[in-house]
Protein backbone atom coordinates (compact mmCIF):
# COMPACT_ATOMS: atom_id res chain seq x y z
CA UNK A 1 0.00 0.00 0.00
CA UNK A 2 1.99 3.27 -0.91
CA UNK A 3 -1.18 5.65 -0.67
CA UNK A 4 -2.01 8.24 1.52
CA UNK A 5 -5.74 8.72 1.65
CA UNK A 6 -7.99 11.44 3.07
CA UNK A 7 -11.46 11.93 4.28
CA UNK A 8 -13.17 13.57 3.01
CA UNK A 9 -12.79 14.97 -0.32
CA UNK A 10 -14.92 18.08 0.12
CA UNK A 11 -16.50 19.67 3.23
CA UNK A 12 -18.82 22.77 3.59
CA UNK A 13 -19.13 24.50 6.55
CA UNK A 14 -20.36 26.84 9.31
CA UNK A 15 -18.05 29.38 11.11
CA UNK A 16 -19.28 28.18 14.28
CA UNK A 17 -19.08 24.19 13.34
CA UNK A 18 -16.58 21.73 14.71
CA UNK A 19 -15.05 19.55 12.18
CA UNK A 20 -12.34 16.89 11.75
CA UNK A 21 -10.17 16.06 8.50
CA UNK A 22 -8.42 12.25 8.60
CA UNK A 23 -5.42 11.15 7.27
CA UNK A 24 -4.26 7.79 7.03
CA UNK A 25 -1.16 6.16 5.53
CA UNK A 26 -0.17 2.08 5.96
CA UNK A 27 3.54 2.98 4.59
CA UNK A 28 5.40 2.66 7.51
CA UNK A 29 6.04 6.16 7.70
CA UNK A 30 6.82 7.74 10.91
CA UNK A 31 6.72 11.37 9.98
CA UNK A 32 3.48 13.44 8.87
CA UNK A 33 2.52 16.64 7.66
CA UNK A 34 -0.71 19.08 7.23
CA UNK A 35 -0.50 21.52 4.41
CA UNK A 36 -2.41 24.44 3.59
CA UNK A 37 -2.97 25.48 -0.36
CA UNK A 38 -5.34 28.56 -1.27
CA UNK A 39 -5.59 28.92 -4.86
CA UNK A 40 -2.92 29.37 -7.16
CA UNK A 41 -0.77 29.02 -4.77
CA UNK A 42 2.06 26.47 -3.46
CA UNK A 43 1.25 24.37 -0.49
CA UNK A 44 2.09 25.75 3.42
CA UNK A 45 3.21 23.90 5.91
CA UNK A 46 0.82 23.81 8.73
CA UNK A 47 2.22 21.06 10.96
CA UNK A 48 4.65 18.22 11.53
CA UNK A 49 4.37 15.07 13.32
CA UNK A 50 7.50 13.21 13.61
CA UNK A 51 7.04 9.51 15.55
CA UNK A 52 4.29 10.54 16.58
CA UNK A 53 5.10 14.13 18.66
CA UNK A 54 4.33 17.53 17.10
CA UNK A 55 7.57 18.43 15.98
CA UNK A 56 6.92 21.80 13.51
CA UNK A 57 3.67 23.83 14.71
CA UNK A 58 3.86 27.17 11.76
CA UNK A 59 2.56 29.90 13.85
CA UNK A 60 -0.88 28.05 12.62
CA UNK A 61 -3.77 29.89 14.79
CA UNK A 62 -5.59 27.80 17.63
CA UNK A 63 -9.02 27.21 15.80
CA UNK A 64 -6.88 24.67 13.42
CA UNK A 65 -5.84 21.28 16.56
CA UNK A 66 -3.63 18.38 15.12
CA UNK A 67 -3.56 14.73 16.62
CA UNK A 68 -1.73 11.96 15.83
CA UNK A 69 -3.64 9.07 17.51
CA UNK A 70 -1.24 6.57 16.30
CA UNK A 71 1.51 6.49 13.74
CA UNK A 72 -0.83 5.28 10.64
CA UNK A 73 -3.20 8.54 11.74
CA UNK A 74 -3.46 12.15 11.39
CA UNK A 75 -6.80 14.76 12.38
CA UNK A 76 -7.20 18.09 11.97
CA UNK A 77 -9.50 19.15 14.58
CA UNK A 78 -11.79 22.10 13.25
CA UNK A 79 -13.58 24.72 15.15
CA UNK A 80 -14.71 28.56 14.32
CA UNK A 81 -13.13 29.04 11.35
CA UNK A 82 -12.95 32.18 9.53
CA UNK A 83 -14.14 31.87 5.39
CA UNK A 84 -10.53 32.92 4.92
CA UNK A 85 -9.77 29.27 6.11
CA UNK A 86 -11.52 28.06 2.81
CA UNK A 87 -8.41 25.92 0.82
CA UNK A 88 -7.15 23.00 -0.30
CA UNK A 89 -5.93 20.77 3.05
CA UNK A 90 -3.16 18.17 2.08
CA UNK A 91 -1.96 15.68 4.04
CA UNK A 92 1.56 13.92 3.73
CA UNK A 93 3.79 11.16 4.66
CA UNK A 94 7.50 10.69 4.51
CA UNK A 95 9.94 8.21 6.34
CA UNK A 96 12.21 8.16 9.33
CA UNK A 97 10.56 11.15 10.17
CA UNK A 98 13.01 13.26 8.60
CA UNK A 99 11.05 15.94 6.35
CA UNK A 100 13.53 16.12 3.69
CA UNK A 101 12.34 12.26 2.66
CA UNK A 102 10.41 11.99 0.00
CA UNK A 103 7.17 12.80 0.99
CA UNK A 104 4.25 11.69 -0.20
CA UNK A 105 0.84 13.34 -0.66
CA UNK A 106 -3.20 12.42 0.20
CA UNK A 107 -5.28 13.81 -2.44
CA UNK A 108 -6.45 16.98 -0.69
CA UNK A 109 -9.53 17.59 1.34
CA UNK A 110 -11.86 20.89 -0.47
CA UNK A 111 -12.76 22.65 2.61
CA UNK A 112 -15.40 26.07 2.11
CA UNK A 113 -16.48 28.00 5.28
CA UNK A 114 -19.23 29.64 4.84
CA UNK B 1 13.07 37.56 -1.02
CA UNK B 2 11.70 34.09 -1.79
CA UNK B 3 14.47 31.39 -0.87
CA UNK B 4 12.75 29.19 -4.08
CA UNK B 5 12.44 30.34 -7.40
CA UNK B 6 11.04 28.96 -10.60
CA UNK B 7 10.61 29.87 -14.28
CA UNK B 8 8.88 29.98 -16.05
CA UNK B 9 5.16 30.86 -14.32
CA UNK B 10 3.64 29.66 -17.03
CA UNK B 11 4.11 27.77 -20.40
CA UNK B 12 2.49 26.28 -23.21
CA UNK B 13 4.07 24.17 -25.43
CA UNK B 14 2.82 21.83 -28.55
CA UNK B 15 2.70 17.98 -28.38
CA UNK B 16 5.73 16.32 -28.82
CA UNK B 17 7.83 18.99 -27.73
CA UNK B 18 11.08 19.15 -25.51
CA UNK B 19 10.01 21.26 -22.14
CA UNK B 20 12.74 22.13 -19.48
CA UNK B 21 11.50 23.90 -15.93
CA UNK B 22 14.21 25.67 -13.98
CA UNK B 23 14.31 25.56 -9.95
CA UNK B 24 16.95 28.11 -8.05
CA UNK B 25 17.62 28.23 -4.41
CA UNK B 26 19.47 30.62 -2.43
CA UNK B 27 20.75 28.36 0.33
CA UNK B 28 22.65 25.12 0.74
CA UNK B 29 20.01 22.52 0.89
CA UNK B 30 19.99 18.45 1.75
CA UNK B 31 17.68 17.78 -0.64
CA UNK B 32 15.05 19.45 -3.55
CA UNK B 33 12.36 17.75 -4.77
CA UNK B 34 10.13 18.20 -7.98
CA UNK B 35 6.47 17.73 -7.27
CA UNK B 36 3.51 17.66 -9.75
CA UNK B 37 -0.08 18.83 -9.04
CA UNK B 38 -3.15 18.20 -11.37
CA UNK B 39 -6.12 20.12 -11.47
CA UNK B 40 -8.28 18.95 -8.61
CA UNK B 41 -5.43 19.28 -6.13
CA UNK B 42 -3.58 15.60 -5.77
CA UNK B 43 0.14 15.99 -5.27
CA UNK B 44 2.66 13.50 -6.90
CA UNK B 45 6.22 13.44 -6.14
CA UNK B 46 8.13 13.15 -8.95
CA UNK B 47 11.72 13.16 -7.91
CA UNK B 48 13.86 13.94 -4.72
CA UNK B 49 17.26 14.85 -5.50
CA UNK B 50 20.81 15.81 -3.84
CA UNK B 51 23.04 15.49 -6.76
CA UNK B 52 23.60 14.62 -10.47
CA UNK B 53 20.71 13.52 -12.87
CA UNK B 54 17.33 11.34 -12.36
CA UNK B 55 15.09 9.58 -14.40
CA UNK B 56 11.68 8.27 -14.74
CA UNK B 57 10.55 7.93 -18.09
CA UNK B 58 10.08 10.71 -19.97
CA UNK B 59 10.85 12.58 -17.22
CA UNK B 60 14.34 13.69 -16.13
CA UNK B 61 15.63 16.38 -13.38
CA UNK B 62 19.33 17.54 -13.02
CA UNK B 63 20.42 19.42 -9.56
CA UNK B 64 23.73 21.67 -9.92
CA UNK B 65 24.52 22.07 -5.87
CA UNK B 66 27.28 24.23 -6.77
CA UNK B 67 25.24 26.83 -8.82
CA UNK B 68 22.13 25.85 -6.08
CA UNK B 69 19.92 25.29 -9.77
CA UNK B 70 18.07 22.28 -10.84
CA UNK B 71 16.09 21.59 -13.98
CA UNK B 72 13.45 19.49 -14.48
CA UNK B 73 13.35 18.18 -18.24
CA UNK B 74 9.81 16.37 -19.86
CA UNK B 75 10.98 14.83 -23.52
CA UNK B 76 8.07 14.14 -26.22
CA UNK B 77 5.25 15.49 -23.97
CA UNK B 78 1.94 14.93 -24.17
CA UNK B 79 -1.24 16.62 -23.09
CA UNK B 80 -1.57 14.58 -19.50
CA UNK B 81 1.49 16.14 -18.87
CA UNK B 82 -0.14 19.26 -18.27
CA UNK B 83 -0.16 20.61 -14.89
CA UNK B 84 1.54 22.38 -12.17
CA UNK B 85 5.40 21.52 -11.76
CA UNK B 86 6.49 22.95 -7.75
CA UNK B 87 10.22 22.94 -7.08
CA UNK B 88 11.08 22.46 -2.95
CA UNK B 89 13.91 22.64 -0.36
CA UNK B 90 14.31 21.88 2.81
CA UNK B 91 16.22 24.62 4.54
CA UNK B 92 17.24 24.60 7.92
CA UNK B 93 14.12 23.00 9.61
CA UNK B 94 11.43 24.13 7.18
CA UNK B 95 10.66 22.97 3.64
CA UNK B 96 10.36 26.06 1.03
CA UNK B 97 8.33 25.80 -2.09
CA UNK B 98 8.33 27.38 -5.58
CA UNK B 99 5.68 29.28 -7.01
CA UNK B 100 5.10 26.39 -9.59
CA UNK B 101 4.88 26.23 -13.28
CA UNK B 102 1.63 25.63 -14.81
CA UNK B 103 2.21 23.39 -17.43
CA UNK B 104 -0.32 23.24 -20.81
CA UNK B 105 0.51 21.02 -23.37
CA UNK B 106 -1.94 20.90 -26.39
CA UNK B 107 -2.27 18.64 -28.77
Amino acid sequence: DTEVTQTPKHLVMGMTNKKSLKCEQHMGHRAMYWYKQKAKKPPELMFVYSYEKLSINESVPSRFSPECPNSSLLNLHLHALQPEDSALYLCASSQEGKPYNEQFFGPGTRLTVL
Amino acid sequence: KNEVEQSPQNLTAQEGEFITINCSYSVGISALHWLQQHPGGGIVSLFMLSSGKKKHGRLIATINIQEKHSSLHITASHPRDSAVYICAVFIGNQFYFGTGTSLTVIP
